[in-house]
């Protein structure tokens, strides 16, 4: 079953911050998040395995709630190249290496 | 070490023609995937496999066939092709378990 990401879209000024939901009414056992620039394959930035673990990198972090089935992307003082637009992807506990996509949220950052 | 390698990059096809899209890797991964993005939309699972000789459906699989012969190819085979199948093809790999996914540049085919 296909996660629910919001919003769908969100225009930043350079050095605001964002939150990006994903969410899946199906117990999970790993959320990945990857971003896409227009015309490119995806690329990844974080995989959180079940067990509530937050990970991050540099300004770009993440959550994971197994109680709630959401996952959260934290997009700290954003820059221009993190323009471009997110997915998550989520493999539930009943069809482990099914990795399933959400719809996306595009994500402009503005000078 | 060249990744994920998917050919060819450009393809038009005529309807009711059919093709082979191919994706091969060299990381040794046991996971290989095909997913389809049609314009402004996320990516749908056509059909992945969790080692050789292991294949199963993902969310869209009609009119897709695939097979893995090998740990390194993972083709997938347009039976009739449709203008509904026009779309960008990524195929993806990865370990088993921990693994993230490691996608090829793409495939753009235009069924006319």
């Amino acid at each position: 079953q296909q996660p629910v990401q919001s919003p769908q879209a969100v225009i930043l000024r350079e050095g605001e911050d964002a939150v990006i939901n994903c969410s899946s009414s199906k117990a999970l056992y790993s959320v990945h998040w990857y971003r896409q620039k227009h015309g490119e394959a995806p690329v990844f930035l974080m995989i959180l395995l079940k067990g509530g673990e937050q990970k991050g990198h540099e300004k770009i972090s993440a959550s994971f709630n197994e109680k709630k089935q959401q996952s959260s992307l934290y997009l700290t003082a954003s820059q221009l190249s993190y323009s471009g637009t997110y997915f998550c992807g989520t493999e539930q506990e009943d069809s482990s290496y099914k990795l399933i996509f959400g719809s996306g949220t595009r994500l402009l950052v503005r000078p | 070490n060249a990744g994920v390698t998917q050919t060819p990059k450009f393809q038009v096809l005529k309807t009711g023609q059919s093709m082979t899209l191919q994706c091969a890797q060299d990381m040794n991964h046991e996971y290989m995937s095909w997913y389809r993005q049609d314009p402004g939309m996320g990516l749908r699972l056509i059909h992945y496999s969790v080692g050789a000789g292991i294949t199963d459906q993902g969310e869209v699989p009609n009119g897709y066939n695939v097979s893995r012969s090998t740990t390194e190819d993972f083709p997938l085979r347009l039976l009739s092709a449709a203008p509904s199948q026009t779309s960008v093809y990524f195929c993806a790999s990865s370990y088993l378990g921990q693994g993230f996914a490691f996608f090829g540049q793409g495939t753009r085919l235009t069924v006319v």
